[in-house]
């Protein structure tokens, strides 16, 4: 693994369904975050992780939930998905020992909900 | 509130140079992200700013006045795979991005 992966790729989901979304790095960076991403709106914060054992609420939290047993895991859940939960779910990375906190992005999973 | 304001979209011509705004307002300020991302892929850093003024890297500078709450990022000798969008984030006091929506660039030949 180099970097962050994410998994699936792309899912389609009937609502009302759990899904997971997972997310991966194996760069040892204390921050991970979850984002979605909607025509329009750019780039909104779902859930953070400033290090491992501690998580906070972004922008839109409602209707996900997070949790961070490791450094290198981050999963994202839809308890019961609703459909305007559609979007391209961005995870990422930063390392919270730079000032700059640049965060580094996974490929992205597309999400269907209907 | 907190605001990221750029242009939706933006067309130049190959071989041009190119200067995308950014406008911020958020509560407290850590730095100035620029990043690019092509279509369907994941966005990638393009440069941050922090103290005012210009940051060059090659083809890409990018320019920051905070009295101004203020950015731009410059785009010079512009290629077909520049063509992107290119999201301008800022940083507030608790150290979280700020994102805009986004300015799509499309170069022509």
């Amino acid at each position: 693994i180099a970097g962050i992966t994410q998994a699936p790729t792309s899912q389609i989901l009937a609502a009302g369904r759990r899904m997971t979304l997972r997310c991966t790095q194996d760069m040892r960076h204390n921050a991970m975050y979850w984002y979605r991403q909607d025509l329009g709106l750019g780039l909104r914060l779902i859930h953070y992780s400033n290090t491992a054992g501690t998580t906070g609420k972004g922008e839109v939290p409602d209707g996900y939930s997070v949790s961070r047993a490791n450094t290198d895991d981050f999963p994202l859940t839809l308890a019961s998905a609703v459909p305007s939960q559609t979007s391209v779910y961005f995870c990422a990375s930063s390392d919270w020992k730079r000032d700059m906190n640049e965060q580094f992005f996974g490929p992205g999973t597309r999400l269907t909900v209907l | 509130g907190q605001n990221i304001d750029q242009p939706t979209e933006m067309t130049a011509t190959e071989g041009a140079i190119v200067q995308i705004n950014c406008t911020y307002q958020t509560s407290g300020f850590n730095g100035l992200f620029w990043y690019q991302q092509h279509a369907g892929e994941a966005p990638t850093f393009l440069s941050y700013n922090v103290l005012d003024g210009l940051e060059e890297k090659g083809r890409f500078s990018s320019f920051l006045s905070r009295s101004k709450g203020y950015s731009y990022l410059l785009l010079k000798e512009l290629q077909m795979k520049d063509s992107a969008s290119y999201l301008c984030a800022a940083m507030d006091s608790n150290y979280q991005l700020i994102w805009g929506a986004g300015t799509k660039l499309i170069i022509k030949p």
